[in-house]
């Protein structure tokens, strides 16, 4: 069973760096599935961030693409998320995921329980 | 960057009742489209991906159709944990990218 837990600060102030971890227990994060961060504002729908890959590629939301970015990492069997420059827009949700890839998505079909990021100051 | 359109954006039906959300796209995304429900409080769960192969544990009385740029879900006989909010979602191959749509709610009449 694949389990995923994300951590880091609940609170990031405005203009801060958000940095949020996501452990991986069941599956290594060095086979050949992509790695996603997802988020959802409070009342919203979901908004796909990005996706890293243990071959370093990685892909984001162009809405965001020139403050975030995703890495993961073989050793801890964790991947991780990096948001700069952070306004209040930036408070949501955020949820780690597994898109079970084997030459074709099969669907994001694990996802950590989600955490709350608020940015204020 | 595909656009996911989902209508309607909220159902109100009762329990027994079939229900049929739709979730146009504003270009091909051939048959990578899943969908997801959402109860308040919890991650989404995977439904359907494929546009019509249901994940693992996934009672049958719910349907994934279509392609191109025309998918929906059908949920046959409305259960009570069924009232919930469902998203669909792209998936591009190369580069690699997603995205969901705006979602649809099923609400109690």
């Amino acid at each position: 069973q694949v389990v995923l837990q994300e951590s880091g600060p609940g609170l990031v102030k405005p203009s801060g760096t958000l940095f949020l971890t996501c452990n991986v227990s069941g599956d290594s994060v060095t086979g050949t599935n992509w790695w996603i961060w997802v988020r959802q504002p409070p009342g919203k729908g979901l908004e796909w961030i990005g996706q890293g890959h243990h071959s370093d590629t990685s892909s984001y939301n162009p809405s965001l693409q020139n403050r975030v970015s995703i890495s993961v990492d073989k050793s801890t069997n964790q991947f991780s998320l990096r948001l700069t420059s952070v306004t209040a827009a930036d408070t949501a949700v955020y949820y780690c995921a597994r898109d079970h890839f084997r030459g074709y998505s099969y669907g994001f079909d694990a996802w950590g329980r989600g955490m709350l990021v608020t940015v204020s100051s | 960057e595909i656009v996911l359109t989902q209508s309607p954006a909220t159902l109100s039906l009762s329990p027994g009742e079939r229900a049929t959300l739709s979730c146009k796209a504003s270009e091909t995304v051939s048959s990578y489209l899943a969908w997801y429900q959402q109860k308040p409080g919890q991650a989404p769960r995977l439904l359907i991906y494929d546009a019509s192969t249901r994940a693992t544990g996934v009672p049958t009385r719910f349907t994934g159709r279509g392609s191109g740029t025309h998918f929906t879900l059908t949920i046959s006989s409305l259960e009570r944990e069924d009232f919930a909010v469902y998203y669909c979602q792209q998936r591009r191959n190369w580069p690699p990218g997603a995205s969901f749509g705006g979602g649809s709610r099923i609400e109690i009449k």
